[in-house]
Order: structure tokens, then sequence, then C-alpha cells
């Protein structure tokens, strides 16, 4: 069973533009949650989407945004990226029941400029 | 809200030494644990988890860990440490109540293995 791919692996962006990372889930899970690696904040929940809703929002601001399409597959968009933007975006996917196990992928660098 | 406390932010140990590293939480709520570990330029890997029953879980690669609910402590533990296990761990605790996909993780504690 493939694992959690991410798009890209590596970006680089300057200020201001805006960026779209891209994340696939296991085949079957439904759940699929982002999350902002700095070495500053540590590991930070941004959102969690199932079935194509959003259903938790962590404390971001409404720069970051993302999306769920019909086949389980997830993305994020940062517009007017700032300096501190600079992170490992991580996703994780799940069946979506509360104990359920987390899968994350390898996650996309992104560096801002 | 929960919050993670993990006590060491770097543990050195050497080469087949035991090592444990303490994770305290803070919650209002019943919460599921979790222990995960990354290796450079990875994502996470779950080492174990605790939903409920018995409170000394096992995970992969001989870790454990032991869940003390008096304490509100989840404290990863492995008896023998091999060159391999140097990473970063992470504790992170989810509300148990909800199916909420959101996990609160520690700061990482960064456990190194020497020769």
């Amino acid at each position: 069973k493939a694992g959690v791919t991410q798009t890209p692996r590596y970006l680089i962006k300057t200020r201001g533009q805006q960026v779209t990372l891209s994340c696939s889930p296991i085949s079957g899970h439904r759940s699929v949650s982002w999350y902002q690696q700095t070495p500053g904040q540590g590991l930070q929940f941004l959102f969690e989407y199932f079935s194509e809703t959003q259903r938790n929002k962590g404390n971001f601001p409404g720069r970051f945004s993302g999306r769920q399409f019909s086949n389980s597959r997830s993305e994020m968009n940062v517009s007017t990226l700032e300096l501190g933007d600079s992170a490992l975006y991580l996703c994780a996917s799940s069946l979506g029941g509360g104990g359920n196990i987390q899968y994350f992928g390898a996650g996309t660098r992104l560096s801002v400029l | 809200a929960q919050s993670v406390t993990q006590l060491d932010s770097q543990v050195p140990v050497f080469e087949e030494a035991p090592v444990e590293l303490r994770c305290n939480y803070s919650s209002s709520v019943s919460v599921y644990l979790f222990w995960y570990v990354q290796y450079p330029n990875q994502g996470l890997q779950l080492l174990l988890k605790y939903l409920s029953g018995s409170t000394l879980v096992k995970g992969i690669n001989g870790f454990e860990a032991e869940f003390n609910k008096s304490q509100t402590s989840f404290h990863l533990r492995k008896p023998s440490v091999h060159i391999s296990d140097t990473a970063e761990y992470f504790c992170a605790v989810r509300d148990s109540n909800t199916n909420a996909g959101k996990s609160t993780f520690g700061d990482g504690t960064t456990l190194t293995v020497k020769p």
C-alpha cells in the first residue's frame, strides 16, 4: 500500500508570492491533517479535512487555507508569503476516527526568500 | 485545550545503555497518547500509542511507554539503544472524545546515541 505522498518535496519562493502544496493520502483514508514544523515553534496544527469538509482549524492567519477533493487528496495554499512561513509542512492521513493512527508524509520544505 | 511538555530537549546516551524520554501532558479532557520518531529529512513515524487498557504499551523497535494518569505522564523507554536510534522523538496527545485529527505535540527530544 502506498504511503502518504507530498509534492513537491522542496520549494523556494519569495516574499509576497503564493504557494500550493499537495498531499495524497493512503488509499481509503478520508482524513487529512496539515502541520507546520519550525525550529522555533515546533509542530503546530494547521487544519484537518474529512470528506471534503474542514473539521478542525488551528490558530493560523487566513493566509493559510486548504481544501480536499472527492478522492481525499488535499491541497494547502499560503498567500502573500512571509519570511516566517519558511518551514517543513507535513500532512498526515488517517481513517478519520479519533484513535486512528495518523500516517505522515515526508513533508514539503518551503523556503521563503 | 491540551499541552505537552517534553522535559529534556537533548538526551545523549552510549550505545547499549537504557534510555528514558520524559513526557508530561495537561488536558481538561481525556486523551489518547502517542510517541513518534523523526529521522532527518523525513516525516514522523509512529512508535506506539495508548488508547485505553493496559498502561504499559509496547511499540516498534523495542520501545515501550507507560501511561500514568495520576502524574499525567507518558514516558518512553528502551532497555538498550543502538546507534540507529539517533533521531528526534515527539510525544503527542489527541482528544479522545471526538474524532478530530488534531494532535498536540511536544517540542521534541533529540536522542543521540554515541558509540
